[in-house]
C-alpha cells in the first residue's frame, strides 16, 4: 500500500519559515493536502490540490509538490501557527495520510 | 453554511458493534463523498474508507474491509459508520470529512468528533 512519510517534529522560531516534507513514490504525480490540527480540535485543511489556499487561509501558507517530495511552507511563523500537520494523498480510489508532524514554535 | 455535525460519544464493551452518525446540512448531500477518520490517543490520522451519497458506493481501506460498514440515507442527509467486533484498540476519536465527488480535492470540512471508548 502507498505510504506517505513525515518528519515527527519540526522547531522554529517566530517569524522565521518552517518547511514540513512529505515524501512519497512518484509523489509528484498525486495532489497533496495539508492539514492544521491544534489539540483537542478537527483538523483543518490548510492547503489544497498542492498548493492551493482555501478561503480563510492566511497567504504565510503555501504548499509545494515535485518529484517525490511534498512541501508545506509557513513564512513568518507565528505562535498560533504551533499545531501538528498532516499530508494526505489519493492513491487511485483510497486516501493515504502522513503520520504527522509536530510543529514547535520556540 | 456548512455544516456537519456528529452524533456523540460512545462506551461499549469489548465484541459489541457501534454505529456513528453525521448529519450534513448546507450543502447538497449527494455532491460530496463522506469520509470516515479515526484517531487513536495521541496518534495520527487513519483513514478508514468513504461513502458515495449518490451512488451508495463505498471504498474501505483495506485495514478495515471486514468489520466496518458505510452507509447513507439521502432523504435526511446522513452518513452511517458501523463498527463491529470492537476491540480495546478501537478506542478512538471518529471523525467524518467531505470532499467533492468530481475532482481529486481535500477534505473541505469536517465533523466535531465523536469519542468512543472500548472497555470491560
Amino acid at each position: 500500500s502507498y505510504e506517505l512519510t513525515q518528519p515527527p517534529s519540526v522547531s522554529v522560531s517566530p517569524g522565521q519559515t518552517a518547511s514540513i516534507t512529505c515524501s512519497g513514490d512518484k509523489l509528484g504525480d498525486k495532489y497533496v493536502c495539508w492539514y492544521q490540527q491544534k489539540p483537542g480540535q478537527s483538523p483543518v485543511l490548510v492547503i489544497d490540490q498542492d498548493s492551493k489556499r482555501p478561503s480563510g487561509i492566511p497567504e504565510r501558507f503555501s504548499g509545494s509538490n515535485s518529484g517525490n517530495t511534498a512541501t508545506l511552507t509557513i513564512s513568518g511563523t507565528q505562535a498560533m501557527d504551533e499545531a501538528d500537520y498532516y499530508c494526505q494523498a489519493w492513491d487511485t480510489s483510497t486516501v493515504v495520510f502522513g503520520g504527522g508532524t509536530k510543529l514547535t514554535v520556540l | 453554511q456548512v455544516q456537519v455535525v456528529q452524533s456523540g460519544a460512545e462506551v461499549k464493551k469489548p465484541g459489541a458493534s457501534v454505529r456513528v452518525s453525521c448529519k450534513a446540512s448546507g450543502y447538497t448531500f449527494t455532491d460530496y463523498y463522506i469520509h470516515w477518520v479515526r484517531q487513536a490517543p495521541g496518534q495520527g490520522l487513519e483513514w478508514m474508507g468513504w461513502i458515495n451519497p449518490n451512488s451508495g458506493g463505498t471504498n474501505y481501506a483495506q485495514k478495515f474491509q471486514d468489520w466496518v460498514t458505510m452507509t447513507r440515507d439521502t432523504s435526511i442527509s446522513t452518513a452511517y459508520m458501523d463498527l463491529s467486533r470492537l476491540r480495546s484498540d478501537d478506542t478512538a476519536v471518529y471523525y467524518c470529512a467531505r470532499s467533492i465527488l468530481t475532482v481529486v480535492k481535500g477534505f473541505d470540512y469536517w465533523g466535531q468528533g465523536t469519542l468512543l471508548t472500548v472497555s470491560s
